[in-house]
C-alpha cells in the first residue's frame, strides 16, 4: 500500500508563516485532507478537498497540491495553532478504496 | 452538530476479539455518500485508518488489517460496530469513530472522543 510522508517537526515564530508538507503518490490522484490534533483531544479536520475550510477553520489556514506533494500553510501562526498535524488521502487498490494518513508533523509556535 | 461516542472494553487479552460500538446523533443528511469510519492511534504514534461503512452498506477496510476486521451498522439504533479479531499488544491504541459527510470523499468531519483499548494478559 502507498504511504504519506511528513516532516516530524516544524517550528514557527508567532505571527509568521509556516508550511507543512505531505508527500505521497496518492496525492497525484486524490485531494488531501488535513487534521489538527491537540494533546488529549480527538483530531479535527481543518482542510479537505485540497483547500476547502470547514466552518470553524480560521482563514489563516490554506492548502495546495503540486504533483505528489500537498502543503498546509498557516499565514500568521497563533499560539493556539500549536498541535500535531496529519495529512490524509484516499487511495485505491484495484476497485477497493481506502484511507491513508501521514506520520504527522508536530508544529511548535 | 453531529456527536459520536465510542464504547467498549478498556482492556482485552491477547488473541481475544475486540468489539467497539460507535453511537451517534441523528445525521442531518442520510444519503448513500454519508458514512462512519474507525481510526486508531497507538500511544504517541500516528493515526491509522481501520474501516468505513456508508449508509448504503458499502464497506471499505484497511488492506493490511482486512482479515481481522468487520464493520456493521444499525441505523435504527444509530450505531456502528467494529469487530477486530486476534488482538495483540501492538493493537493497544485509542480507537476513534468519525462521521464522513456527503460529498467530502474519505474525510472525517466529526470525531468521537475516543476510547483507549489496552491489550494485555
Amino acid at each position: 500500500s502507498s504511504e504519506l510522508t511528513q516532516d516530524p517537526a516544524v517550528s514557527v515564530a508567532l505571527g509568521q508563516r509556516v508550511t507543512i508538507t505531505c508527500q505521497g503518490d496518492s496525492l497525484r490522484t486524490y485531494y488531501p485532507s488535513w487534521y489538527q490534533q491537540k494533546p488529549g483531544q480527538a483530531p479535527k479536520v481543518v482542510l479537505y478537498g485540497g483547500n476547502n475550510r470547514p466552518s470553524g477553520t480560521p482563514g489563516r489556514f490554506s492548502g495546495s497540491t503540486s504533483g505528489d506533494t500537498a502543503s498546509l500553510t498557516i499565514t500568521g501562526a497563533q499560539a493556539e495553532d500549536e498541535a500535531d498535524y496529519y495529512c490524509g488521502s484516499r487511495d485505491t487498490s484495484g476497485t477497493h478504496g481506502y484511507v491513508i494518513f501521514g506520520g504527522g508533523t508536530k508544529l511548535t509556535v | 452538530q453531529i456527536t459520536l461516542k465510542e464504547s467498549g472494553p478498556a482492556m482485552v487479552k491477547p488473541k481475544q476479539t475486540l468489539t467497539l460500538t460507535c453511537s451517534f446523533s441523528e445525521f442531518p443528511m442520510k444519503t448513500s455518500a454519508v458514512g462512519v469510519g474507525w481510526i486508531r492511534q497507538p500511544p504517541g504514534k500516528a493515526l491509522e485508518w481501520l474501516a468505513l461503512i456508508y449508509l448504503d452498506d458499502e464497506k471499505h477496510y484497511n488492506p493490511s488489517l482486512k482479515s481481522r476486521l468487520s464493520i456493521v451498522k444499525d441505523m435504527s439504533r444509530h450505531q456502528v460496530v467494529l469487530t477486530m479479531t486476534d488482538m495483540e499488544a501492538v493493537d493497544t491504541a485509542t480507537y476513534y469513530c468519525a462521521h464522513v459527510p456527503s460529498g467530502w470523499g474519505f474525510v472525517f468531519d466529526s470525531w468521537g472522543p475516543g476510547i483507549l483499548v489496552t491489550v494485555s494478559a
